[in-house]
């Protein structure tokens, strides 16, 4: 089981809004470190979407953003288009672990 | 271009030793973290090790301390991860990735470790 809890996965037809929650404890997200994002197309290495909490790498749509509070944090993705297909991963760093901590993933499916 | 390409995956024997590497180009490698994180076939991210910039501080999961050693050659710009006793649980592909302020922003493509008799 991962230390960050995802859904397993969502769903939205083109155009709708989803959310992602990433839910942590009190040695990560709950201790006040950051929370970032990736994307994972189907077949393809992880890519990094957003950034200490809401920060998108150039080139990231600002279709999506991210928000965090206490011991959770989000990650919205608006306007969905197919290519929005694809895995998601929230990551922490674990005070307790003294390492990094990944969310077990979320399968986004565009209807 | 920032580019990391890890190569040295293949089929092992359970009991078996390899060693992957990872070489860097288009950016400073001795200015950054660097990390391997690994995904079983059909499962999720799993952080594995990363290492200081001069290699004096590395970092594991727990769960694989004493099987797994990272390391570094800033001339070469070039990462490594010496996995030993592998097991078929240890299957899965490798990646390597640039560590900034516990995130990871440049990441390769990965390899291939296939454990199997």
């Amino acid at each position: 089981q991962s230390v960050l809890t995802q859904p397993p996965s969502v769903s939205g037809a083109p155009g709708q809004r989803v959310t992602i929650s990433c839910t942590g404890g009190s040695s990560n997200i709950g201790a006040g470190f950051d929370v970032h994002w990736y994307q994972q197309l189907p077949g393809t290495a992880p890519k990094l979407l957003i950034y200490v909490n809401n920060n998108r790498p150039s080139g990231v749509p600002d279709r999506f953003s991210a928000s965090k509070s206490g011991t959770s944090a989000s990650l919205a993705i608006g306007g969905l288009q197919a290519e929005d297909e694809a895995d998601y991963y929230c990551q922490s760093y674990d005070s307790s672990l003294s390492g990094s901590v990944f969310g077990g993933g979320t399968k986004l499916t565009v209807l | 271009e920032v580019q990391l390409v890890e190569s040295g995956g293949g089929l092992v024997q359970p009991g078996g030793s390899l060693r992957l590497s990872c070489a860097a180009s288009g950016f400073t490698f001795s200015s950054y973290w660097m990390s391997w994180v690994r995904q079983a076939p059909g499962k999720g991210l799993e952080w594995v090790a990363n290492i200081k910039q001069d290699g004096s501080a590395k970092y594991y999961v727990e769960s694989l301390k004493g099987r797994f050693t990272i390391s570094r050659d800033n001339a070469k710009k070039s990462l490594y991860l010496q996995i030993n006793s592998l097991r078929a649980e240890d299957t899965a592909v490798y990646y390597c990735a640039t560590n900034y302020n516990y995130y990871m922003d440049v990441w390769g493509r990965g390899t291939t470790v296939t454990v199997s008799s």
